[in-house]
């Protein structure tokens, strides 16, 4: 069964240090997000990513994250001068052809930043 | 004001039980609806959609009323491996999906 998967699993950072989370979202896929989960809180969404470009984005993705889809299959978050409160888990989801249909996650990469 | 809010319980149920989750919606507008379950520190996973004419899974029924903006999820028989949180998801428009803060459940051997 195709399934989005992430690297790393786990990133330890330094506190305004770059990082850079990857995804491979299911391969006939056309929407991707990237979605944050705060320890004990709820998933929030972060952004979405459509025709190589940004669709939709939160009050939270600010100019510290960017996304990228450097090739046919990656995509990347990439947060910038990371900040303590950054630590989270960062899922990647995509879905299909058509809007409004279900997504599927990443197992998610837990970002620690110290 | 939040789009999408459902009680967290914590439901805890005997096993067999029978169990209801609801979820209420904001905006009118809302287009698509899910349930979702999250196990500990894992992603969610789509445990399935919600139609307008309502939909069964096995031991799962999910409901939609639009006219409460109201989404259910009914689990009947239940086993120990339904131990979860129970995530209600919502496309308002375009493709963000928000998330309810996710119900609790527990189910007691």
């Amino acid at each position: 069964e195709p399934e989005v998967t992430q690297t790393p699993s786990h990133q330890v950072t330094q506190m305004g240090q770059e990082v850079i989370l990857r995804c491979v979202p299911i391969s006939n896929h056309l929407y991707f997000y990237w979605y944050r989960q705060i320890l004990g809180q709820k998933v929030e969404f972060l952004v979405s990513f459509y025709n190589n470009e940004i669709s939709e984005k939160s009050e939270i993705f600010d100019d510290q994250f960017s996304v990228e889809r450097p090739d046919g299959s990656n995509f990347t978050l990439k947060i910038r001068s990371t900040k303590l409160e950054d630590s989270a888990m960062y899922f990647c989801a995509s879905s299909g052809r058509n809007r409004n249909t279900e997504a599927f996650f990443g197992q998610g990469t837990r970002l620690t930043v110290v | 004001r939040k789009e999408v809010e459902q009680d967290p319980g914590p439901f805890n149920v005997p096993e067999g039980a029978t169990v209801a989750f609801n979820c209420t919606y904001s905006n009118s507008a809302s287009q698509s609806f899910f349930w979702y379950r999250q196990d500990c520190r894992k992603e969610p996973k789509l445990l399935m959609s919600v139609y307008s004419s309502g939909n069964e899974d096995g031991r799962f029924t999910a409901q939609l009323n639009r006219a409460s903006q109201y989404i259910s999820l009914l689990i009947r028989d239940s086993k120990l491996s339904d131990s979860a949180t129970y995530l209600c998801v919502v496309i308002v428009t375009g493709n963000q999906f928000y998330f309810g803060t996710g119900t609790s459940l527990t189910v007691i051997p």
